[in-house]
């Protein structure tokens, strides 16, 4: 079946940064662009950016420019997030997606992972 | 970038009743509007693409509409299942956005 698997929990000082996995089976790895969401407790939905597994381009929530990164392994289907100078505040559960559409005309995340937490702390 | 409104923002209701969520955008996205449900330490799930198509296993009882501004979610029939939180996301931008969510609950 079409599944998401993300690494396990992690848990980071301040400044530091962490590279989260998100490997992609049942489908064809290079079809689909990867999105990456995130989410703080008790808090909404926060779209972080945008990966093509194929051509490896990016697209970044300008919130994050400067500070992620997307990359992948199309060897082993895995798309990775980095985020660096982690603060406090990026403490959050952060989701992979996979990004389908109808004619390449509507847009949307069908397929996603069931997240990794974050935890920055001292 | 385009900011996402929902509203209410929590929302009690009992099984069997219909329910509306409304979604507005900053500016006008046309029909790149989608809608999720997320329960509880689970990821979202995707119910309503394109303002109003059904995403295939998603029951009937959910519908969508709307275009430019403004979007509905309804739930026809509340059950059990059903109450959990849900968010609108605007794919019309390449900066894409949430809305801040939905919470349903049971009275």
């Amino acid at each position: 079946q079409v599944q998401l698997v993300q690494s396990g929990a992690e848990v980071k000082k301040p400044g530091a940064s962490v590279k989260v996995s998100c490997k992609a089976s049942g489908y064809t790895f290079t079809s689909y662009d990867i999105n990456w969401v995130r989410q703080a407790t008790g808090q909404g939905l926060e779209w972080m950016g945008w990966m093509n597994p194929n051509s490896g381009n990016t697209g970044y929530a300008q919130k994050f420019q400067g500070r992620v990164a997307m990359t992948r392994n199309t060897s082993i289907s895995t798309a990775y997030m980095e985020l660096s100078s982690l603060r406090s505040e990026d403490t959050a559960l952060y989701y992979c997606a996979r990004l389908s559409h109808r004619d390449y005309y509507y847009y949307y995340m069908d397929v996603w992972g069931k997240g990794t937490t974050v935890t920055v702390s001292s | 970038d385009i900011q996402m409104t929902q509203s209410p923002s929590s929302l009690s209701a009992s099984v069997g009743d219909r329910v509306t969520i409304t979604c507005r955008a900053s500016q006008s996205i046309s029909r790149y509007l989608n809608w999720y449900q997320q329960k509880p330490g689970k990821a979202p799930k995707l119910l309503i693409y394109a303002a109003s198509s059904l995403q295939s296993g998603v029951p009937s009882r959910f519908s969508g509409s709307g275009s430019g501004t403004d979007f509905t979610l309804t739930i026809s029939s509340l059950q059990p299942e059903d109450f959990a939180a849900y968010s609108c996301q605007q794919s019309s931008s390449i900066q894409i956005t949430f809305g801040q969510g939905t919470r349903l609950e049971i009275k």
